[in-house]
């Protein structure tokens, strides 16, 4: 079954405390992202990659970390996690760069920082 | 500045009641606009893209259409399954933008 899969699902930790969402599809899909999502700012991009090696920020990737070390994983790491990082985030991934909105979405993974 | 804003924030229709939804956007360089349909507790699911106004894509009891300003994401004699939150964004120059989203309550 193709599918996004993102741990841990519901994560609490205080502030200052290293953490990493793991990511993980099995599509073989070129294109990955990392998105927040707040009420009533809608979905927001961290980060993205295009394919192995090859990342870049998204619109809000401040106090945000990510690798892409293999094609089919891409975590998301939080250095240093402060309180306004509580969201809720999504890892997606789609075939390639150019078709980026056609995306697989994970479940979510509900991160609260206090 | 670039803008997508979904309307109404929420939505409670009886089965079978026809609504729609909307998405207004001001973008430059509109290289198309994507619905998602989003159940509580999971990730957004892609339902449609549409590229140029005038166009329409259809899916069961949903229909989105596009116009140069908005786009309307129509529901027709709804079911109970189809509540859920409903997303549109926008792709402008590269860049995916989008909507806060539509809450969608269908009641037998």
């Amino acid at each position: 079954e193709a599918q996004v899969t993102q741990n841990p699902r519901y994560l609490i930790t205080v502030t200052g405390k290293k953490l990493t969402v793991t990511c993980s599809q099995n599509m073989n899909h070129e294109y990955m992202s990392w998105y927040r999502q707040d009420p009533g700012l809608g979905l927001r991009q961290i980060y993205y990659s295009m394919n192995v090696e090859v990342t870049d920020k998204g619109d809000v990737p401040e106090g945000y970390k990510v690798s892409r070390k293999e094609k089919r994983n891409f975590p998301l790491i939080l250095e240093s996690p402060s309180p306004n990082q509580t969201s809720l985030y999504f890892c997606a991934s789609s075939l390639s760069s150019g078709r980026e909105a056609e995306a697989f979405f994970g479940q979510g993974t509900r991160l609260t920082v206090v | 500045e670039d803008q997508v804003t979904q309307s109404p924030e929420a939505l409670r229709l009886q089965e079978g009641e026809s609504s729609s939804l909307n998405c207004s956007y001001t973008v430059s360089g509109l290289r198309g606009l994507f619905w998602y349909r989003q159940d509580p507790g999971k990730g957004p699911e892609f339902l449609f893209t549409l590229y140029s106004a005038g166009e329409e894509k259809e899916k069961e009891r949903l229909k989105a259409t596009l116009t140069k300003k908005e786009s309307f994401l129509h529901i027709t004699a709804p079911k109970p399954e189809d509540s859920a939150t409903y997303l549109c964004a926008v792709d402008s120059w590269g860049k995916l933008q989008f909507g806060a989203g539509t809450q969608v309550v269908v009641t037998p």
